[in-house]
């Protein structure tokens, strides 16, 4: 069975920091990965999936995340944080033909200015 | 292009009634996806449809039900509603229905709250 778990539900960093949200994955065929952002009050965005090509991946808004197999791991990063980042941030994961997707608990980022 | 779209935006019932709520998927997508956010429960998978059938299910009682109408859009409908089923519903869409990697487009939601 396919599981994420998210590291931290509340993550709070200083404007213009490294943001990291961490994830871990457990799958038992090669993953589909993917990160979504949830404003206040709004559904879900995709940041960025991982599709088995390259193993660092970059989306929008300067997001990226690195799939590292050997630690069952896709943590999300951004160099220099917004207040506009400020948001849920989920990470999920399918196994693509189940064609359903496994969300983590979420974490929630706020930027201090 | 036009997103995915969800209505109502609240619905407000009461305890024991039932509630339906509509989405229509982004145009040219088959597969309908539904998702219940509860307070601290997080995002869980609802249901699944492709090409007018039910793929797949989460683990939800069978009060918990729906349908895909031939333009794909689709309807969830709920029974005998419980206080605990006060959630967001977020639906999404796909433009594969099964194979390779589904990226799922989603909705604003459907505020449901049960007094």
């Amino acid at each position: 069975a396919q599981s994420v778990t998210q590291l931290g539900s509340h993550v709070s960093v200083s404007e213009g920091a490294l943001v990291l949200l961490r994830c871990n994955y457990s799958s038992s065929v090669p993953p589909y990965l993917f990160w979504y952002v949830q404003y206040p009050n709004q559904g879900l965005q995709l940041l960025l999936k991982y599709t088995s090509a390259a193993t660092l991946v970059k989306g929008i808004n300067g997001f990226e995340a690195e799939f590292k197999k050997s630690e069952t791991s896709f943590h999300l990063t951004k160099p220099s944080a917004h207040m506009s980042d400020a948001a849920e941030y989920f990470c999920a994961v399918s196994e693509g033909s189940a064609s359903k997707i496994i969300f983590g608990s979420g974490t929630r980022l706020s930027i201090r200015p | 292009e036009a997103g995915v779209t969800q209505s109502p935006t609240h619905l407000i019932k009461t305890r024991g009634q039932q509630a339906t709520l509509r989405c229509s998927p982004i145009s040219g997508h088959t597969s309908v996806y539904w998702y219940q956010q509860a307070l601290g429960l997080g995002l869980q998978f609802l249901l699944w449809y492709d090409e007018g059938e039910e793929r797949n299910r989460g683990n939800f009682p069978p009060r918990f039900s729906g349908r895909q109408f031939p333009n794909y859009s689709s309807e969830l409908n709920v029974n005998a509603l419980e206080l605990e089923d006060s959630a967001l519903y977020l639906c999404a869409s796909s433009p594969l229905g099964q194979g390779s990697y589904n990226e799922q487009f989603f909705g604003p939601g459907t505020r449901l709250t049960v007094l």
